[in-house]
């Protein structure tokens, strides 16, 4: 399976932390995305690195990605009661189609 | 500008039933994915449309589902006989021709088999 690993699974923290997530996944990519999901809800498209960047930045988000390793992080600094939500780290195969190769995904939840 | 719509919102089927579950892209977006989720789980990527054109359905069940992206209209997702199995998020999601493009996600239909 292609499918990437993330973690933590579960991951708590208080109001103002930052939140930390990783993924790694398997084979080799032409970008890397990260989605958000609200209980019950649809995916929010949050961030796109490609495959030739190191780092990106957007408002409180902060992707990293290390193709070396496979794997790339996620933090969310001073965070809101409000992003409490699954995170999903998805990949590009390269391919063709462009179709997304999820990870299993981290659930965060920002104690107020 | 409508992001991407997907109907019905919730669909509760008898085993052995049909489910028909609908996607309107955004506008000017002509690629079409449909993915899976199994409660507690990450999306699943079943099948890739562009219009009238089925391009890559390596994670379509080899039974019962199909999908088709007609010439106008919505794309459909068609699964036949239902099981509980089936008992699923089903979330489209469209793109434009960009490359890299953004896929953008509909809200998703929730399945129930009963």
């Amino acid at each position: 399976s292609q499918q990437g690993e993330e973690d933590p699974q579960a991951l708590s923290i208080q109001e103002g932390e930052n939140a930390t997530m990783n993924c790694s996944y398997k084979t080799s990519i032409n970008n890397l995305q990260w989605y958000r999901q609200n209980s019950g809800r649809g995916l929010v498209h949050l961030i796109l690195i490609r495959s030739n960047e190191r780092e990106k930045h957007s408002g409180r988000l902060r992707v990293t990605l290390d193709t070396s390793k496979k794997s790339s992080s996620l933090l969310i600094t001073a965070s809101r009661a409000a992003d409490t939500a699954s995170y999903f780290c998805a990949t590009e195969d390269g391919g063709a189609t462009n179709k997304l190769i999820f990870g299993t995904g981290t659930l965060l939840a920002v104690q107020p | 500008n409508a992001g991407v719509m997907q109907n019905p919102r919730h669909l509760v089927r008898r085993r052995g039933q049909e489910a028909r579950l609908r996607c309107s892209p955004m506008k000017g977006h002509s690629h079409v994915y449909w993915y899976r989720q199994l409660p507690e789980e990450g999306l699943k990527f079943m099948v890739y449309l562009q219009k009238e054109n089925i391009i890559d359905e390596s994670g379509m069940p080899k039974e019962r589902f199909s999908a088709e992206f007609p010439k106008e209209g919505p794309s459909i997702l068609r699964i036949q006989q239902v099981v509980r199995g089936d008992s699923a998020a089903y979330f489209c999601a469209s793109s434009g021709t960009g490359f890299p493009d953004t896929q953008y996600f509909g809200p998703g239909t929730r399945l129930t088999v009963l």
